[in-house]
């Protein structure tokens, strides 16, 4: 089985106070992810990597910061965490969509369980 | 406008019943669609995958794509109080990136 363990499940932390929220994979996938998961807004994508030491900005990366000095390893960082970082945050990894169509892998996103992270 | 728009719920349905969830999108350039199921307290799960419009079934479910309208729906035949969950719709053009934009999800409670 697929699994991908996020370190913490619930954080309570303070404003100001720096954040690591760690990811690893299992399977050797090429792509991970970090989300945010927040009520009426589904899944945002905060940053992702496609490779050991690449990252890539995703739609809300201000006020975070990514690591990812191994293939199975994916950090989040919050440098000085605020009130409105309080949410779920999802760490995935895939294989890459090998755009050939349906047979073509399928690049099938694997979710860890969440840590719900509550800024103070 | 969102980029994928889908009616946020909660939905009630009695036990045994036929569900219809959907999802709207705008970027034509999206071709794969997919329906991922998220318990509470879980994070989410593939359900459901198609390549460009068509239909796709496995079991109780069905996955349905209408490039044409920019629509795509999953059915749930026979309900059960196993599936409630929230249902996220995700899609992607499969370009650089190949990022999945997400729906906001539907609550979904199957009432035994």
């Amino acid at each position: 089985d697929v699994k991908v363990t996020q370190s913490s499940r619930y954080l309570v932390k303070r404003t100001g106070e720096k954040v690591f929220l760690e990811c690893v994979q299992d399977m050797d996938h090429e792509n991970m992810f970090w989300y945010r998961q927040d009520p009426g807004l589904g899944l945002r994508l905060i940053y992702f990597s496609y490779d050991v030491k690449m990252k890539e900005k995703g739609d809300i990366p201000e006020g975070y910061s990514v690591s990812r000095e191994k293939k199975e390893r994916f950090s989040l960082i919050l440098e000085s965490a605020s009130t409105n970082q309080t949410s779920m945050y999802l760490c995935a990894s895939s294989f890459p969509l090998l755009t050939t169509g349906d047979l073509a892998n399928t690049g099938e996103l694997f979710f860890g369980e969440g840590s719900r992270l509550t800024v103070l | 406008q969102k980029e994928v728009e889908q009616d946020p719920g909660p939905l009630s349905v009695p036990e045994g019943a036929i569900v219809s969830l959907n999802c709207t999108y705008s970027n034509s350039a999206f071709q794969y669609f997919m329906w991922y199921r998220q318990y509470s307290r879980k994070g989410p799960e593939l359900l459901m995958y198609t390549y460009s419009s068509g239909n796709k079934e496995d079991g109780r479910f069905t996955a349905q794509v209408d490039k044409s309208s920019k629509y795509i729906s999953l059915f749930i035949r026979d309900s059960q109080p196993s599936d409630s969950a929230t249902y996220l719709c995700a899609m992607s053009a499969g370009n650089y990136g190949q990022n999945f934009v997400f729906g906001p999800g539907t609550r979904l409670s199957v009432l035994p």
